[in-house]
């Protein structure tokens, strides 16, 4: 089973400012499995990237993904206010599915 | 638009079995785009992959759960269920059905585009 292991766990961050967020895995994923999330209190996850790069539907700018082998990494350029939440990063392969514990991004 | 609802008790003994139906509307589980999964989440914790249901009957289960649970279609009325049997406390949580694409479809495969809005399952006498 591949592990995934987020960074930081929390972030503490201030509307405008640029988050980094960080995915790694305990072996080898394939680019085109590697998903991101964002879920708020109460709320289902939401997909924001897929195939380590690209937007779902209806996903702003700017949230971006990076990344390949081990280490993945979401980029939210410019916070805005209803950004603030937690992140997880999942990964499919061998018929396995598993996500990261999380990053949660507060508000500084 | 895709919509999945979740529906079951929200109240379950120990030692008994869970059992949960999600139903699809707005698509067709029977199109044969798309694997129907259970993922679940504890009280103030991460996300957890129950298994998967194609519309088939085919089905795959997470292994660290797999002598436990059941998931079935019914291609009839457009849902997919759990059953996760001999529950304790370490299953309550909120428990959500989530698609997943195939290769071709608009995301793919391997994640999840569309989500039930998950209901809780407690675990307790």
């Amino acid at each position: 089973e591949i592990v995934l292991t987020q960074s930081p766990g929390t972030l503490s961050l201030s509307p405008g400012e640029r988050a980094t967020l960080s995915c790694r895995a305990s072996q080898s994923v394939s680019s085109s499995y590697l998903a991101w999330y964002q879920q708020k209190p109460g709320q289902a996850p939401r997909l924001l990237i897929y195939g380590a790069s690209s937007r779902a539907t209806g996903i702003p700018d700017r949230f971006s993904g990076s990344g390949s082998g081990t280490d993945f990494t979401l980029t939210i350029s410019r916070l805005e206010a209803e950004d603030f939440a937690v992140y997880y990063c999942q990964q499919y392969g061998s018929s396995l599915y598993s996500f990261g514990q999380g990053t949660k991004l507060e508000i500084k | 638009q895709v919509q999945l609802q979740e529906s079951g008790p929200g109240l379950v003994k120990p030692s008994q079995t869970l059992s949960l139906t999600c139903t699809v509307s707005g698509g067709s589980i029977s199109s044969g785009d798309y694997y129907w999964s259970w993922i679940r989440q504890p009280p103030g914790k991460g996300l957890e992959w129950i298994g998967y249901i194609y519309y088939s009957g085919s089905t795959y289960y997470n292994p660290s759960l797999k002598s436990r649970i059941t998931i079935s279609v019914d291609t009839s009325k457009n849902q997919f269920s759990l059953k996760l049997s001999s529950v304790t406390a370490a299953d309550t949580a909120v428990y959500y059905c989530a698609r997943e694409g195939t290769i071709g479809t608009t995301t793919g495969a391997g994640n999840f585009d569309y989500w039930g809005q998950g209901t809780l399952v407690t675990v307790s006498s």
